[in-house]
């Protein structure tokens, strides 16, 4: 069975700051790799996934996130943060095994606050 | 971008009581999932259904929690009877394949 860690559950950085936010995760086979955003009282919004090749992906808004496959991690990093990046992000691993089975598990997410 | 709607955005329901949740999924998609997310806490996986099936659900998808998609309409989750655990925000989303899922807004449940 897959899991997901994130250990913050709540960050906060200043404006205009770098960002990093820690997600570890658990499964045996080849994971796919999701980061999602959700704002008060709003569903999820895909930031950007990882399913194979470069490393290193690009999402919306800026961020970005890197696989590393010995450390099971795939932290998200933006370089400076805006006040409207203020939501919590989940990090999310799918199994995805060539089935009809395309279910994600999620860390308990990060609340992110920017402050002026 | 296209969307996947739920209705209602809330609902309050006596305990004991039956309670439907809609969902409407992206047209050309072809895999359903609801998800449950108790305040302030993570998403968890509810049940998953592909052709017109279950194909997985997890130990949250009590025996009172039913699925179905009738005739290509509203995916719905039926709740029979609630309870009071069964309160909070329902999220329904659908993928055309794999897991780029489109979530909705959720449907806020409280059961009193």
């Amino acid at each position: 069975a897959q899991s997901v860690t994130q250990p913050d559950a709540r960050v906060t950085v200043s404006e205009g700051a770098s960002l990093q936010l820690r997600c570890k995760y658990s499964y045996s086979g080849t994971p796919y790799l999701f980061w999602y955003v959700q704002y008060p009282r709003q569903g999820l919004q895909l930031l950007l996934k990882y399913y194979s090749g470069d490393p290193v992906v690009q999402g919306v808004n800026g961020f970005e996130a890197e696989f590393i496959k010995s450390n099971s991690s795939f932290h998200l990093r933006k370089a400076s943060v805006h006040w409207s990046d203020s939501a919590v992000y989940f990090c999310a691993v799918s199994a995805d095994s060539g089935g009809s089975n395309y279910k994600l598990t999620f860390g308990k997410g990060t609340l992110l606050t920017v402050t002026p | 971008g296209p969307k996947v709607l739920q209705i209602p955005s809330h609902q309050i329901i006596d305990m004991g009581q039956m309670v439907t949740l809609n969902c409407d999924p992206v047209s050309n998609h072809l895999y359903f999932y609801w998800y449950k997310q108790i305040l302030g806490q993570q998403m968890e996986f509810l049940v998953n259904f592909y052709n017109g099936k279950v194909m997985e659900k997890s130990k949250l998808f009590k025996d009172q929690f039913s699925v179905e998609r009738p005739d290509g309409s509203y995916f719905t989750l039926k709740i029979q009877p609630t309870a009071l655990e069964d309160s909070a925000v329902y999220f329904c989303a659908s993928s055309l394949q794999g897991s780029d899922y489109t979530f909705g807004s959720g449907t806020r449940l409280l059961v009193i």
